[in-house]
C-alpha cells in the first residue's frame, strides 16, 4: 500500500492564483483530514470528511474548499491565494472501527509559498 | 474548547540521559491522548496512545487526569530519538478530530 499520497510536493503561487492540492489514500479509510502547519504553530485542522460526499469545516477553513467524491480522494482547493496561506499542508486519513482510537496516517506534505 | 500545551519548543539532552517531554491539556470530558513523532525527512506518525498503555521505542506516557498531563518519558535517550514530537488530544467517542500541541523539537547529543 502507498498509504497517503500528496501532490505536488512543492508549489509557488502568485497572489490571487488558484490551485488544488491532491490527496489520496489506498487504505479504505473513511475519515480524511487537511491540516496546515505554520512554523512553531503545530497543526491546525482546515477541513475534514467522514465519508464520500460528507465534509465539514475544521479550525481554519477560510480561503479553502474541499470535496470528497470518492473514498480515496480528498482534494483541497485554494481559490484566491494569499500570502497568509504560505504553509506546509498535510493530508491524513483514519479508520473508525471497533477498538480503534482513530490513529491518523499522514501524507508527506505539500510546501506552498504564496508571493 | 480543548487545548494542548507543550511548554518547551526545544529540548536538548545527551545520549543516555533521561528525557521528559511535557504535555498539558484542557478538556472537560474524558480525552484520548496521543504522541505523534516526525523524524527528519519522514512523515508524521503515531508514537503511542494512552489507552494502549504501551511502551514504544522505550517511550512511555501516563495520563494524569488530576494534573491534566500526558508527559512522554524515556529513561535513556538515544541519538535516533532526535525528532519533532507532538502531543494530540481527541475528545473521544465519535469525535475523530485531533487537536495538536505546537510540538517540541528533541535533540539528543552524542
Amino acid at each position: 500500500n502507498a498509504g497517503v499520497t500528496q501532490t505536488p510536493k512543492f508549489r509557488i503561487l502568485k497572489i490571487g492564483q488558484s490551485m488544488t492540492l491532491q490527496c489520496a489514500q489506498d487504505m479504505n479509510h473513511n475519515y480524511m483530514y487537511w491540516y496546515r502547519q505554520d512554523p512553531g504553530m503545530g497543526l491546525k485542522l482546515i477541513y475534514y470528511s467522514v465519508g464520500a460526499g460528507i465534509t465539514d469545516k475544521g479550525e481554519v477553513p477560510n480561503g479553502y474548499n474541499v470535496s470528497r467524491s470518492t473514498t480515496e480522494d480528498f482534494p483541497l482547493r485554494l481559490e484566491l491565494a494569499a500570502p497568509s496561506q504560505t504553509s506546509v499542508y498535510f493530508c491524513a486519513s483514519s479508520y473508525s472501527g471497533s477498538g480503534n482510537s482513530y490513529e491518523q496516517y499522514f501524507g508527506p506534505g505539500t510546501r506552498l509559498t504564496v508571493t | 474548547a480543548q487545548r494542548v500545551t507543550q511548554p518547551e519548543k526545544l529540548l536538548s539532552v545527551f545520549k543516555g540521559a533521561p528525557v521528559e517531554l511535557k504535555c498539558n491539556y484542557s478538556y472537560s470530558g474524558s480525552p484520548e491522548l496521543f504522541w505523534y513523532v516526525q523524524y527528519s525527512r519522514q512523515r508524521l506518525q503515531l508514537l503511542l496512545r494512552h489507552i494502549s498503555r504501551e511502551s514504544i521505542k522505550g517511550f512511555t506516557a501516563d495520563l494524569n487526569k488530576g494534573e491534566t498531563s500526558f508527559h512522554l518519558k524515556k529513561p535513556f535517550a538515544q541519538e535516533e530519538d532526535s525528532a519533532m514530537y507532538y502531543c494530540a488530544l481527541s475528545s473521544g467517542g465519535s469525535n475523530y478530530k485531533l487537536t495538536f500541541g505546537k510540538g517540541t523539537l528533541l535533540t539528543v547529543n552524542p
